[in-house]
């Protein structure tokens, strides 16, 4: 079975420009997360999805940041506009019933300049 | 609120040596699940071993086993005859199971070198 997808693998844009990033979870799960990833931060969960439906958006930075998911097979998250401290990896995981492990998509890394 | 720490910052080990990576956990719930992930150079976060909080057995798969001391809250990540390969970093992570909530909560992470 195909793992997490996301798209791209990388993005390098300028400041103010939008930016959308992509991923499709592993097929059966119902749960889908969005992560961001910095020396400084660490790894912060941004938002998670249950069945399509945003279950906690507390972790999303501000208003610059949104995130869908309009069908079970794929998500977006975007920023609009980019500032360069929104440089990171963002990561995608989904997961589904059971113990909750998460599976994670290989990452997009996102320079913004 | 769970917290999860990971003390070792760094840590070496001589190839086909056994290492253990420390983790310790706080929560005032009674079900939960423990959790690691290795996150080698390229990036990628791979799901390693699950113990739950009610297992009696430790986990272990392949040459990894989890050492799972519920009274001390620590869910330590033994790793037996390191590879060059397992040179990455690990987080141990955690989550409350029952209830909606379906976060995980993840350490500050362990950097592993392995030492030809």
């Amino acid at each position: 079975d195909a793992g997490v997808i996301q798209s791209p693998r990388h993005e390098v844009t300028e400041m103010g420009q939008e930016v959308t990033l992509r991923c499709k979870p592993i097929s059966g799960h119902d749960y889908l997360f969005w992560y961001r990833q910095t020396m400084m931060r660490g790894l912060e969960l941004l938002i998670y999805f249950n069945n399509n439906v945003p279950i906690d958006d507390s972790g999303m930075p501000e208003d610059r940041f949104s995130a869908k998911m309009p069908n079970a097979s794929f998500s977006t998250l975007k920023i609009q506009p980019s500032e360069p401290r929104d440089s990171a990896v963002y990561f995608c995981a989904s997961s589904g019933q059971g113990s909750g492990e998460q599976y994670f998509g290989p990452g997009t890394r996102l320079t913004v300049t | 609120a769970q917290k999860i720490t990971q003390t070792q910052p760094g840590m070496f080990v001589q190839e086909k040596e056994a290492v253990t990576l420390d983790c310790t956990y706080d929560t005032s719930d009674q079900s939960y699940g423990l959790f690691w992930y290795k996150q080698p150079s390229s990036g990628e976060m791979i799901f390693l071993i699950y113990q739950g909080s009610y297992d009696e057995q430790n986990a272990t798969e392949g040459r990894y086993s989890l050492n799972f001391q519920k009274a001390r809250k620590s869910a330590n990540l033994v790793i037996s005859a390191s590879q060059l390969g397992d040179s990455a970093m690990y987080f141990c992570a955690m989550r409350v199971q029952g209830g909606s909530a379906r976060q995980l909560t993840f350490g500050s992470g362990t950097q592993l070198t392995v030492l030809p």
